[in-house]
């Protein structure tokens, strides 16, 4: 199975900063990589596809980067409805498989 | 607009059955590579398994934590993905989230609101 590895586990952040989530996987997943942003008791939401598409929607603080087996999620200016929990997830391989989570809270 | 609203979560003891449904509109329910995904109480997100489209003969894949107990199944004339869940244990406690992959190969873009499933005697 493909491992994910995101960091850091929890970031401490306030309005307006740069926040910064790398994910880490096991061995190559080309560019098959999504980020996910989820709220406590809902759904996630996709954010980004294929590892720098942005979904339609997003606003384009967002932003992904990466290939093979290193991506990177940037916020560039965080906003009050950016504190949620990240997820990236490869669909290179099955079993698809998820990050831990990146918790964005503020500081 | 893709809706997906799922049914079926509650109490059931170690050892039983449980089936979730999800409703599916918005989209050609035929089309598209359909998965369930769970997470458990303040844990992350875990793949739960996969049914391709028609054109893939409804094909299914599943994580091996619940390879052999869990069978996903479509029902065509109802536009409902079912997820049926055998020998439960304690441990497939999470809420349960029906997803679409609209545009193949590509990434969860229409998630469920979820249903809760509690496995405990």
């Amino acid at each position: 199975d493909i491992q994910m590895t995101q960091s850091p586990s929890t970031l401490s952040a306030s309005v307006g900063d740069r926040a910064t989530i790398t994910c880490r996987a096991s061995q190559s997943i080309s560019n098959w990589l999504a980020w996910y942003q989820q709220k406590p008791g809902k759904a996630p939401k996709l954010l980004i596809y294929k590892a720098s598409s942005l979904e339609s929607g997003v606003p384009s603080r967002f932003s992904g980067s990466g290939f093979g087996t290193e991506f990177t999620l940037t916020i560039s200016s965080l906003q009050p409805d950016d504190f949620a929990t990240y997820y990236c997830q490869q669909y290179n391989t099955y079993p698809l498989t998820f990050g831990g989570g990146t918790k964005v809270e503020t500081k | 607009e893709v809706q997906l609203v799922e049914s079926g979560g509650g109490l059931v003891q170690p050892g039983g059955s449980l089936r979730l449904s999800c409703a599916a509109s918005g989209f050609t329910f035929t089309d598209h590579y359909m998965d369930w995904v769970r997470q458990a109480p303040g844990k992350g997100l875990e793949w739960v398994g996969r049914t391709r489209n028609k054109a893939k003969s409804y094909t299914t894949e599943y994580a091996a934590s619940v390879k052999g107990r869990f069978t996903i199944l479509r029902d065509e004339s109802k536009n409902s993905l079912r997820l049926q869940m055998d020998s439960l244990k304690t441990e497939d406690t999470a809420v349960y989230y029906c997803v679409v992959v609209t545009v193949f190969p590509g990434a969860f873009d229409g998630w469920g609101q979820g249903t809760m499933v509690t496995v405990s005697s």
